[in-house]
């Protein structure tokens, strides 16, 4: 199975808003509501940021928010800030039983 | 609070085995299915295995299928990866997370330990 498909870059200045989006298909992202978003920052293990396409865990801000439409989820950070920064992945749950993750997409503030 | 603590890594021969081991605490383990990921040097996340809560239910990524087999022991809290015939291409850090059941998110996460497969 293929990656699922994200922009390799976005960047935005400080208190702007970006959305990342995560293609896949209708045995992944448009099949389940099993989309969970990772924030990673260089050297550190991954942190979940959004999962069941929209759901932040306890702790998360609520300036990260996420949805979906079709075979395309999307992650929206509001109000960007420096600490941001950071590599985000997106994943789903397949028809396969398995795990499919994105490329990564590194956020750059401005 | 959730620990979850990856050990095992190292340099290692190409069609060399090793045993990652994950140390869990803070949490009911044995309720928790658990996922072994790992990320190459500077690229992205892979989803590599998942092992059920008894262990009686196991799933691989086509890339290691036949090569890698899960297992845990509920007793120790413990979560192992052995991996035989290791490739370059295996070279990653290899990170364990909990997750509740099939199709949840991964919502901790180990350090990570390096996997160096090189002659």
């Amino acid at each position: 199975q293929s990656a699922l498909t994200q922009p390799a870059s976005v960047s935005g200045s400080p208190g702007q808003s970006i959305t990342i989006s995560c293609t896949g298909t209708s045995s992944d992202v448009g099949g389940y509501n099993y989309v969970s978003w990772y924030q990673q920052h260089p050297g550190k293990a991954p942190k979940l940021m959004i999962y069941d396409v929209s759901n932040r865990p306890s702790g998360v801000s609520n300036r990260f928010s996420g949805s979906k439409s079709g075979n395309t989820a999307s992650l929206t950070i509001s109000g960007l800030q420096a600490g941001d920064e950071a590599d985000y992945y997106c994943s789903s749950y397949t028809s396969s039983n398995t795990v499919l993750f994105g490329g990564g997409t590194k956020l750059t503030v401005l | 609070q959730v620990q979850l603590v990856e050990s095992g890594g190292g340099l290692v021969k190409p069609g060399g085995s090793l045993r990652l081991s994950c140390a869990a605490s803070g949490f009911t383990f044995s309720d928790y299915y658990m996922t072994w990921i790992r990320q190459a040097p500077g690229k992205g996340l892979e989803w590599v295995s998942y092992i059920s809560t008894s262990g009686t239910s196991t799933k691989y990524a086509d890339s290691v299928k036949g090569r890698f087999a899960i297992s845990r022991d509920n007793a120790k809290d413990s979560l192992f990866l052995q991996m035989h015939s290791l490739r370059a291409e295996d070279t990653a850090v290899y990170y364990c997370a909990r997750v509740f059941r099939s199709g949840s998110p991964l919502d901790y996460w180990g350090q990570g330990t390096l996997v160096t497969v090189s002659s």
